[in-house]
């Protein structure tokens, strides 16, 4: 599976502060997915990063507050703007790969844990 | 909306005990269910099942899908405090859009 380096690890941020958090895979993948998950919460899917093209949001997550770039098949940031003690989250980069039975096995980032004063 | 249950919420036993977890999920077009372990931030793969009644198993983890029921177990089997973690089980339930719906997941706290 595909091994993804992602920084920072954790962050401490002041309100109204923007932070962008960088994803780095070992191979080249089609999609990139970013998650965050709240404190005592799961995962939610913020976006899909795919390359050469814009990224794709769920409900409830918008370009201007989540900005993503996806330069090439390897890497792609994801941008907390404007923060809020409500971001405070852990936010994963993930990507697909083929497990031993099949498809669509996510592997993820270690995660940056970002906290908002 | 898909959505994934699971439980308990929380589950506190003994070091040795053996535990079950459940996941349950209602879903358009299922494909898969997976299930993961959460330590610290970045959550592992555990186990993907596709079809119903055939147990996975890894050392003294195993799972089963019951596609009827529409869930899924997580069995592990003399627990150790390394199994401290949250369980997170997800569905995968679209075609063409590689999207999981993840349930809240059960934190799993073993006592020496």
């Amino acid at each position: 599976s595909a091994v993804i380096s992602q920084k920072p690890s954790r962050d401490i941020c002041q309100r109204g502060t923007s932070l962008t958090i960088q994803c780095q895979v070992d191979s080249q993948v089609t999609m990139m997915f970013w998650y965050r998950q709240q404190p005592g919460q799961s995962l939610t899917l913020i976006a899909t990063a795919n390359q050469g093209s814009e990224a794709t949001y769920e409900s409830g997550f918008v370009i201007d507050k989540f900005p993503i770039s996806r330069p090439n098949l390897t890497f792609s940031t994801l941008t907390v703007s404007n923060m809020s003690p409500e971001d405070s989250s852990i936010y994963l980069c993930s990507v697909e790969g083929t497990g031993r039975s099949g498809a669509n096995v996510l592997t993820f980032g270690a995660g940056s844990r970002l906290t908002v004063l | 909306e898909d959505k994934v249950v699971q439980s308990p919420l929380s589950l506190v036993v003994h070091e040795g005990d053996t535990v079950t977890l459940n996941c349950s999920y209602e879903v358009t077009n299922f494909r898969s269910l997976l299930w993961y372990k959460q330590e610290k931030k970045a959550p592992t793969f555990l186990f993907m099942l596709t079809s119903s009644g055939i147990e996975k198993k890894s050392g003294r983890l195993s799972s089963i899908l019951d596609k009827k029921e529409l869930s899924s177990i997580l069995n592990i089997t003399a627990t150790q405090t390394g199994d401290s973690a949250i369980y997170l089980c997800a569905v995968d339930a679209n075609f063409g859009n590689e999207k999981l719906t993840f349930g809240t997941g059960t934190r799993l706290t073993i006592i020496p």
